[in-house]
């Protein structure tokens, strides 16, 4: 059964500061997908990582994926309160198709 | 507007009603979810369409019936529920259902009394 981790839990920062949120899978899997979630709203896809050391950047947030560590980071740099939110990662069975499995989700709170 | 449409947004319902959630893709995916969103869990995964045939059923209660009448509709049919069941419903297509890539509806917020 593949089981999907994310510390930590919950995280509240100031404006301005860096932090790192970390997902751990366990199982063989090389896509992972985060996503990012406003209160009582859907679910806003923010990065695809496809292989082994991709990183992707978008604005203050940066993604990455280590597949031998099954352990994909969300970097957030000088981060913004308009970046409060929770995020979640994702990770489907390498070559299932069942669908994605995810974390429980980092609530995160940027305080101005 | 994220090309998949939920409706309704908020469901009240009783023990005993029938009702169904709907769910519709204009993305022109093969792949359609069904996940269920609780306070203090994980999302999970209920039901995996694709091209209109169910390959996934996650030990779901029979109380929840999916149904894909075609590639961009997707149903969820509720009777008999219990309480704990209400949480928030959420939809997802994706382009195949070997391609994860999901893009998730606004979902339905569910509260069953």
């Amino acid at each position: 059964e593949l089981k999907v981790e994310q510390n930590p839990l919950f995280l509240s920062m100031q404006e301005g500061k860096n932090y790192t949120i970390y997902c751990n899978y366990s199982t063989t899997s090389d896509r992972l997908y985060w996503y990012r979630q406003d209160p009582g709203k859907s679910l806003e896809s923010l990065f695809v990582l496809l292989s082994n050391g991709a990183v992707k950047q978008e604005g203050r947030l940066m993604a990455s994926l280590d597949t031998k560590a099954r352990l994909s980071t969300l970097h957030i740099t000088a981060a913004v309160h308009d970046l409060s939110a929770t995020y979640f990662c994702a990770v489907d069975i390498l070559g299932g198709a069942d669908g994605l499995t995810f974390g429980k989700g980092t609530h995160l709170i940027i305080q101005p | 507007e994220t090309g998949v449409t939920q409706t309704p947004r908020h469901l009240v319902m009783g023990m005993t009603n029938k009702k169904s959630l709907k769910c519709e893709q204009h993305l022109g995916h093969n792949a359609m979810y069904w996940y269920k969103q609780s306070a203090k869990k994980p999302l999970e995964l209920m039901f995996v369409y694709s091209l209109e045939e169910r390959v996934e059923n996650n030990s779901v209660p029979s109380r929840f019936s999916p149904e894909c009448p075609n590639s961009s509709h997707l149903f969820l049919h509720l009777h008999t529920l219990q309480p704990e069941d209400s949480a928030l419903y959420l939809c997802a297509s994706s382009q195949s259902a070997g391609n994860t890539e999901a893009f998730f509806g606004q979902g339905t917020r569910l509260t069953v009394v």
